[in-house]
């Protein structure tokens, strides 16, 4: 069964703690994204990712980090830096083809602070 | 990328046609129009995008203006799975999409 797994579904950060979320595809797709969703709003880029070993900032990357080791494979760090963190957290993914983007996105992560 | 204005929210009866509208007036000609909605607290889904001829697929039409600077996305039979909130997207290349706030559409029984 292809597609995007996101994990876990729900996330409880403390004061000073670094999170990690995962993404996992197994859709073969080239490029990975990931967005924060705050409520009523709409979806804002963080980093992204169009081949392994190589990631960019998105519009909003201050106080995250990324790394892409595999193809298949794309966790997204909270670090303590960022002050403001709960949010739904979505990961996408897209297949090389140039001139669409097609964006398949996972169920979600969604982060709170305690 | 260009801009889009969509209304804020939309309700329509079950089993009639949904018509969003989505205006893009600064349009250029090798940007595509995407759509793609959100059911509450889950991931968007990719519905249908074209750049200039009427699009069909399983899900919806989409239609473009002959000047490509407005576009309707039609559910044919809205059910109430539909509820959701529906994004239109222009978009040249490949790197992220830009949603915005997007139409809340409201399927009512």
């Amino acid at each position: 069964d292809g597609g995007i797994t996101q994990s876990p579904k729900y996330l409880f950060r403390k004061e000073g703690q670094n999170v990690t979320l995962s993404c996992e595809q197994n859709l073969n797709h080239d490029a990975m994204y990931w967005y924060r969703q705050d409520p009523g709003q709409g979806l804002r880029l963080i980093y992204y990712s169009q081949i392994v070993n190589d990631f960019q900032k998105g519009d909003i990357a201050e106080g995250y980090s990324v790394s892409r080791e595999k193809k298949e494979s794309f966790p997204l760090t909270v670090t303590s830096a960022q002050k403001n963190p709960t949010a739904f957290y979505l990961c996408a993914s897209r297949p090389r083809d140039e001139g669409k983007n097609i964006q398949y996105f996972g169920a979600g992560t969604r982060l709170s602070v305690l | 990328d260009a801009k889009t204005t969509q209304p804020t929210s939309m309700d329509c009866a079950e089993g009639r046609a949904a018509n969003l509208p989505c205006n893009h007036s600064t349009i250029s000609g090798n940007e595509y129009v995407y759509w793609y909605r959100q059911i509450h607290s889950q991931g968007p889904q990719y519905i249908i995008h074209g750049l200039k001829n009427n699009e069909t697929n399983e899900m919806a039409s989409l239609i473009i203006t002959e000047d490509r600077k407005s576009s309707t996305l039609i559910l044919p039979h809205a059910t109430l799975r539909d509820t959701a909130v529906y994004y239109c997207i222009v978009k040249t290349g490949a790197n992220n999409l830009f949603f915005g706030t997007g139409t809340r559409l409201t399927v009512i029984p």
